[in-house]
């Protein structure tokens, strides 16, 4: 199974930062990564996939950049909706795998 | 509007058995493929199974083959997760996804293995 390391798995940042989340595949990937945000009690939101395409209705404030093993999600300013976890996943093998996540909360 | 419903959580015996549902609307539910995706009290996401959009192939992740089936009626628009010999560790909200990589979840339905 291709394994998802998800870095940093915590961050402290206020509104108006910038935030950068890492995640690496044990096998290439192919670029078939998406990035998903989840706040309590919710389900996930789709951000990004195919790993630099923006979901319709994403805000732009949003990049994902990568290719073959390392993706990073990038946030160019924080907005206070910004703040949860963030997960990767891959979906290059019918054995989807996600990243363990990235919790953003207020500093 | 693409709607993914579950069904059929609660709380369940050690060992028992249990089949989780998901009734989708507003896509064309025969042009995708459908996952299962769970989500343990305050841990992280975990892929559980993927049927293809015809049926004809499903994967399900290592924790749980031999135990549980994932099926589909795409005449109804539904998708099935058959669940036995069930663990504490299968303690987890269920989400039902269309496709593999999706702006599509239900909100998800809690099973709670006790004993």
């Amino acid at each position: 199974d291709i394994e998802m390391t998800q870095s940093p798995s915590s961050l402290s940042a206020s509104v108006g930062d910038r935030v950068t989340i890492t995640c690496r595949a044990s096998q290439g990937i192919t670029n078939s990564l998406s990035w998903y945000h989840q706040t309590p009690g919710k389900a996930p939101r789709l951000l990004v996939y195919a790993a630099s395409r923006l979901e319709s209705g994403v805000p732009s404030r949003f990049t994902g950049r990568g290719s073959g093993t390392d993706y990073t999600l990038t946030i160019s300013s924080l907005e206070p909706e910004d703040f949860g976890t963030y997960y990767c996943q891959q979906y290059y093998s019918n054995v989807l795998t996600f990243g363990g996540g990235t919790k953003v909360e207020h500093k | 509007e693409v709607q993914l419903l579950e069904s059929g959580g609660g709380f369940i015996p050690r060992g028992g058995s249990l089949r989780l549902s998901c009734a989708a609307s507003g896509l064309s539910f025969s042009a995708y493929s459908m996952t299962w995706v769970r989500q343990a009290p305050g841990k992280g996401l975990a892929w559980v199974s993927t049927i293809t959009d015809s049926g004809d192939r499903t994967f399900l992740a290592d924790s749980v083959k031999g135990r549980f089936t994932v099926s589909r009626d795409n005449s109804n628009y539904a998708l099935y997760l058959h669940m036995s010999s069930l663990r504490d560790d299968d303690t987890a909200v269920y989400f039902c996804v269309a496709g593999t990589s999706s702006a599509y979840w239900g909100q998800g339905t809690l099973v709670t293995v006790s004993s």
